[in-house]
């Protein structure tokens, strides 16, 4: 079974500070990585994406992600946060080797980002 | 601009009404999902389908089931709504083809605020 964990229910950084959402992961083999955000009454835009290649992966909005396969990690990370970046961010996760219809992401259950003045 | 449209953004309906909420995808995809998101829970997956007459149960598949007669369509349906089943629904789309740009990831619709009273 395949499953995310994203420690951290809320993280809070002033603006223009570096901040770094963490995520976690177990799957069978080689994962596919993804990361969504969510602003209020909205539903899940994506944001980037790891499917094979170079372990940092740029993304829209300045955000960037690293794979690091020895600690089956994949942190958010953008060096200069801004206010509007404020809402919840997924990390999502699924195996390349199909394992039945369907092609499923599992989610983590989302961390709020709060970026104040 | 390819999208996943939901009929409703917020709806309300009565304790034992039956309640139909609509999904509909112009991105040609052969995986369609249903997810209900409610706080500390993250996204829990209701039904999937990944062919047209084709469904799956997710997580929580009790009290709710589905439909999909085209391809671009997957309706979700409250038999009889329960005060528990008050959520945010999402629905998402996608590919199963290894190519082009979606490579297995989904994309969402804006989500229906349902509220059964």
């Amino acid at each position: 079974a395949q499953s995310v964990a994203q420690p951290e229910d809320q993280v809070n950084v002033a603006e223009g500070n570096p901040l770094t959402v963490k995520c976690t992961y177990s799957v069978s083999g080689n994962p596919y990585l993804f990361w969504y955000v969510q602003y209020p009454n909205r539903g899940l835009q994506f944001l980037l994406k790891y499917i094979t290649g170079d372990n940092l992966v740029k993304g829209s909005y300045g955000f960037e992600a690293e794979f690091n396969k020895s600690q089956t990690s994949f942190h958010l990370k953008k060096p200069s946060a801004l206010v509007s970046d404020s809402a919840l961010y997924f990390c999502a996760v699924r195996g390349v080797i199909l394992t039945g219809g369907g092609n499923k992401l599992t989610f983590g259950t989302g961390t709020q980002l709060k970026v104040e003045l | 601009d390819v999208k996943v449209t939901q009929s409703s953004r917020y709806l309300v309906k009565r304790t034992g009404e039956k309640v139909f909420l609509e999904c509909v995808q112009d991105m040609d995809h052969e995986n369609m999902f249903w997810y209900r998101q409610d706080p500390g829970l993250g996204l829990r997956l209701i039904y999937f389908s990944y062919d047209v007459k084709m469904k799956e149960k997710g997580d929580i598949p009790e009290g709710y089931s589905v439909s999909r007669e085209k391809k671009e369509r997957f309706s979700l349906i409250l038999e009889s709504a329960s005060t528990n089943q008050t959520s945010m629904y999402l629905c998402a789309s996608s590919s199963s083809r290894r190519q082009g740009l979606s490579n297995y990831g989904y994309t969402f619709g804006s989500g229906t605020r349902l509220t059964v009273v």
